[in-house]
């Protein structure tokens, strides 16, 4: 079945720490692979996406986001966190139904960044 | 530019009833999407509208509805509501209908609670 998949609920980092947030996906074809962060109270904010092309890709606030086809991975990345990055973030990717497509969302992993 | 509004925010119904939530999209995107979000299943998408005409729809039960009127505002119908109906519902726009390649904008929600 395709999907994806945000293996960690939480994850905690340290203020000026590295942070990763992890994201696996199953798809038939070409994965287009999509990260969302949500405040409090928000709808869905877009970060990033990755459709084709190099393997690093670069989003909004200095997030990054690394594809791994043999891993079938699309980790979000940010070299130093900020306690603002406190968050949900989504991982999202785009699944084939009934001869077109929809998006499938990982459960969200909430991200603390302790001052 | 005014961004995707939703209303109303926050409504309380007791099981049994129905409700009508609304979605104008941003001016100049046709394409219109539902989503639930709740703790225990993450983002699952309900259905898309481009054009007045329903699209794609996901794994939901009949009594979720929508429809989508010509100046592409929307609106989505739960009848017969279950407690388990209790949810965040947010609502996208984008300008490019069922590709789902490019960024979605995201309403901030309407936060149903069925009693």
């Amino acid at each position: 079945a395709q999907s994806v998949a945000q293996p960690e609920d939480q994850v905690n980092v340290a203020e000026g720490n590295p942070l990763t947030v992890k994201c696996t996906y199953s798809v038939s074809g070409n994965p287009y692979l999509f990260w969302y962060v949500q405040y409090p109270n928000r709808g869905l904010q877009f970060l990033l996406k990755y459709i084709t092309g190099d393997n690093l890709v670069k989003g909004s606030y200095g997030f990054e986001a690394e594809f791994n086809k043999s891993q079938t991975s699309f980790h979000l990345k940010k070299p130093s966190a900020l306690v603002s990055d406190s968050a949900l973030y989504f991982c999202a990717v785009r699944v084939s139904s009934g001869g077109s497509y929809i998006p499938t969302f990982g459960r969200g992993t909430s991200l603390i960044v302790h001052p | 530019k005014a961004g995707v509004t939703q209303t109303p925010r926050y409504l309380i119904k007791t099981r049994g009833q129905q409700v009508t939530l609304s979605c104008s999209p941003i001016s100049g995107h046709r394409s219109v999407s539902w989503y639930q979000q709740t703790p225990g299943q993450g983002l699952q998408f309900l259905f898309e509208y481009f054009s007045e005409t329903q699209r794609n729809k996901g794994n939901f039960p009949g009594r979720f509805s929508g429809r989508q009127f010509s100046n592409s505002r929307s609106e989505m119908n739960v009848s017969t509501l279950e407690l388990g109906d209790s949810a965040l519902y947010l609502c996208a726009s984008t300008t490019v209908p069922g590709e789902w390649t490019g960024e979605l904008f995201f309403g901030e929600g309407s936060r149903l609670t069925v009693l």
